[in-house]
């Protein structure tokens, strides 16, 4: 048990749908954020939250729509997604800013495994 | 701009060798530096971390990784690999400037033979 919990695992969606990706987290942190992982390629931040507010957006397809509705959940709205979306999408969470000095961590949770046909 | 590169993308050893992953940071400040290792179809653990003070990091599994400023590297290390071990480990940097954002490698798939 990571306390980073992702849903679903796996996902396949044709290009037209929408669906969204849910994360939750039990650790009492402030901070979420959603990462991308594909095949030969760093993982790339795409979204940052502290204190529900968006902080960050990495240039990121306005097609992928977060939402963060308190700061234990946290989601991923996805529709008309292309192919070269398919990816692992990693969900994490950390303290707030207030804890950098500690160099406080991200934990992770399993990821969702997208595949866009 | 922050930068990690990991030598390597696959180092192969048998059980019992030595592991050594190699990570070289770039950074304009001071680095938190951290490795993660991600299992097949999991989500990435934490290793261990370095932030400031002692530069020889103990971490989880019998792993440690020695920071050398002078080198701006932070290599992997582990003195007897198990078969357990094999799995991708990722080495990350950060700015302590406010919120915990990592910047990646691209992973080294440790693969460990009998």
């Amino acid at each position: 048990e990571t306390g980073v919990t992702q849903t679903p695992r796996h996902l396949v969606m044709g290009m037209t749908n929408k669906k969204s990706l849910k994360c939750e987290q039990h650790l009492g942190h402030n901070a979420m954020y959603w990462y991308k992982q594909s095949a030969k390629k760093p993982l790339e931040l795409m979204f940052v939250y502290n204190f529900k507010e968006q902080t960050e957006n990495n240039s990121v397809p306005s097609r992928f729509s977060p939402e963060c509705p308190n700061s234990s959940h946290l989601f991923l709205h996805l529709h008309t997604l292309q192919p070269e979306d398919s990816a692992l999408y990693l969900c994490a969470s950390s303290q707030d800013w207030q804890a950098r000095s500690q160099g406080t961590e991200a934990f992770f949770g399993q990821g969702t495994r997208l595949t866009v046909v | 701009a922050q930068s990690v590169t990991q030598l390597g993308s696959h180092v192969s050893v048998s059980e019992g060798a030595l592991v050594l992953l190699r990570c070289n940071y770039s950074s304009s400040v001071p680095p938190y530096l951290f490795w993660y290792v991600q299992y097949p179809n999991q989500g990435l653990q934490l290793l261990l971390k370095y932030t400031t003070g002692a530069t020889l990091v103990k971490g989880i599994n019998g792993f440690e990784a020695e920071f050398k400023k002078s080198e701006t590297s932070f290599h992997l290390t582990k003195p007897s690999a198990h078969m357990s071990d094999a799995a991708e480990y990722f080495c990350a940097v950060s700015q302590n400037t406010g919120f915990q954002k990592l910047v990646f490698g691209t992973g080294t798939r440790l693969l460990v033979s009998p």
